[in-house]
Formats: structure tokens, sequence, C-alpha cells
């Protein structure tokens, strides 16, 4: 079975910038969280969707955002990009939302670097 | 809000020596532990977790933590350790009813041949 795939694994911006990274969940798992990871740091919860519905929100500015479809699927975007975002943004899902045995299985990320 | 901290950034062990990785949490509700593994251009494992009942939680490979809620700790133990187990070791907690992870800093463990 694949696990979640994200895409792309690698990408290079330049300041200002829009990204759009893509998260596919693994089959039958319906929710879908983000995290950014900058170097050295523990990964930092930026949103979650469940059913295609945002059902939490990390403290992270407006230009991050995102969106699941309903293939369960999610995107996140990130606009105006400043060097500060580069980071590894992971993607886990989940079966459900909330409560015990919801255990979340990460994707292996997208490398993002703004220059 | 949750919050997690992990003392250790880094913890160097010979092969076959027992390690000890410090996690402690602060929160003002019931909590869900965890501890996830990276390996180099990976993304997170999970090793093992503790939602409810015993406080010892066991992995496959050999790993195992306690939870200590009046010390507000859930640190994760090996008596053997293996130059495979060489990873960024990160302990984290979400608040139970919720699966949003908050995570640690991270440990590194080196393994020394």
């Amino acid at each position: 079975d694949a696990g979640v795939t994200q895409s792309p694994t690698h990408l290079i911006k330049t300041r200002g910038q829009h990204v759009t990274l893509r998260c596919s969940p693994i089959s039958g798992h319906k929710s879908v969280s983000w995290y950014q990871q900058v170097l050295g740091q523990g990964p930092q919860f930026i949103f979650q969707y469940y059913e295609k519905e945002e059902r939490g929100r990390g403290n992270f500015p407006d230009r991050f955002s995102a969106r699941q479809f309903p293939n369960y699927s999610s995107e996140l975007n990130v606009n105006a990009l400043l060097l500060g975002d580069s980071a590894l943004y992971l993607c886990a899902s989940s079966l459900f939302w909330g409560g015990p045995n919801t255990e979340a299985f990460f994707g292996q990320g997208t490398r993002l670097t703004v220059v | 809000a949750q919050s997690v901290t992990q003392l250790d950034s880094q913890v160097p062990v010979f092969e076959e020596a027992p390690v000890e990785l410090r996690c402690n949490y602060s929160s003002s509700v019931s909590v869900y532990l965890f501890w996830y593994v990276q390996y180099p251009n990976q993304g997170l494992q999970l090793l093992l977790k503790y939602l409810s009942g015993s406080t010892l939680v066991e992995s496959i490979n050999g790993f195992e933590a306690e939870f200590n809620k009046s010390q507000t700790s859930f640190h994760l133990r090996k008596p053997s350790v293996h130059i495979s187990d060489t990873a960024e070791y990160f302990c984290a907690v979400s608040e139970a009813g919720a699966n949003n992870l908050f995570f640690g800093t991270g440990t590194r463990l080196t393994v020394i041949p």
C-alpha cells in the first residue's frame, strides 16, 4: 500500500513568489495535517483538515493557506515567500480527526528553499 | 496550550550501551504522548505512543517510554542501542480529543561503534 505521498520532493523559489505543495493521504484516510520543520527544529503545526473542512490552524500568517479536495488530497499554498519560509514541509494523514487511535502517518516531505 | 521540552539536543552513546532521551511536557488538559524517529532525509515515523492505561509503553524495536504524570515526563529508553538507532528523535504531545501534534526540538542520537 502506498504511504503518504508528497510532491515535489524539492523546490527552489525566489522571495516574493508563490508555492503550492501537494499531498496524497493513505487510501481511506480522511484527515490531512501540514507541518513546517525548519532546520534544527521540531515540526510546527500549520493546518489540519478533515472531510474537506479546516479543523485546526497553527500560529502562521495569512500567507499560508490550504485546502482539501473531495478525494482527500490536499494542497498547501504559501504566498509572498520569505527567506524564513525555507523548511521541510511535512504532510501527515490519519483515519479520523480527534480521539484515540488516530495515528498520524507522515510523508517524506517537500524541501522548500527560498532564495 | 501544550509545549514539549527535550533538554538534550545531542546524545552520543556507544553501541550496546543503554540510552535515555528525556522529554518533559506542559499542558492544562489531558494529553496523548508520542515519540517519533526521523532518519536522514526522511519523514517522521511513529516509534511509540501513550494514550491511556499502562504508563509503560514499548516499541517493536526495543525502545520503551514511561508516562509520569506527576513529573510531566515521557522519557524514552533503550537498554542496548545499535548503530541503526542513529537518528533524530522527537517527543510530541497532543490534546486528548484532537490530533494536531506539538513537537519538541528533537534529540540527535548518535551511536558510536
